[in-house]
């Protein structure tokens, strides 16, 4: 089945340090691959998306590239800020089976000033 | 703001009992999803809903059931509640197939005393 795999956290930053959040995933078909970020309290937001091998999904500072070969989604950011301060969550969608998002277990950052 | 509506924000409630969580999906949005989120595991897909009917199960217990009205909006109903059913209750609505992502409400946090 359909599964995905982050890195564990929680990963502690200072801020302008470079961000690197690891995500494999395991699909049966061809999934479009999603990263969402939950601030404290809230509920999840979409940060950036992917929907085919080589897309490179890109918001606020974040980016990710969707690489078939090594079935991978890492969400990279080149200077933090404390704002980015959040928990992570990688996911993919197997969009024709239409299937629910699964999502990885989530990755917490924190960034200190 | 979302566009996704879920009510309570919090509920407190005792072993045995049950409860029925709204949300309101966005507008145009015909497809629900609900997630029970915990910190042991993590994101979990309980049910999807498109325009009325059951799309899709995850893994929900059948203590829980879920419906989505003509209006669209959904309530998802929790009963016979135990300690291990304090979580995070996510509402997501999407369009069709929802290869697009998802959009997330605020949650809705279920406390069981």
């Amino acid at each position: 089945g359909n599964s995905v795999t982050q890195m564990e956290g929680p990963v502690t930053l200072s801020e302008e340090a470079f961000l690197t959040i690891n995500c494999t995933y395991t699909a049966t078909g061809y999934p479009s691959l999603f990263w969402y970020v939950q601030y404290p309290g809230e509920g999840l937001q979409l940060l950036l998306k992917a929907t085919k091998a080589d897309d490179k999904g890109s918001n606020k500072g974040f980016e990710a590239t969707y690489r078939k070969e090594t079935t991978s989604f890492h969400l990279e950011k080149g200077s933090v800020q404390v704002s980015d301060s959040a928990v992570y969550f990688c996911a993919l969608s197997d969009k024709a089976a239409g299937t629910a998002l699964i999502f990885g277990k989530g990755t917490t950052l924190s960034v200190s000033s | 703001d979302s566009g996704v509506t879920q009510t309570p924000k919090h509920l407190i409630t005792a072993t045995g009992q049950r409860v029925t969580l709204r949300c309101s999906p966005r507008s145009g949005d015909l497809s629900v999803y609900w997630y029970q989120q915990s910190l042991d595991q993590g994101l979990q897909f309980l049910i999807q809903y498109y325009n009325g009917e059951e799309r899709a199960k995850g893994n929900i217990l059948e203590r829980f059931s879920a419906q989505q009205f003509p209006d669209l909006h959904s309530e998802l109903n929790l009963s016979s509640l135990e300690l291990g059913d304090s979580a995070l209750y996510f509402c997501a609505s999407s369009g069709y197939r929802g290869g697009d992502g998802y959009t997330f409400g605020s949650g809705t946090r279920l406390t069981v005393v």
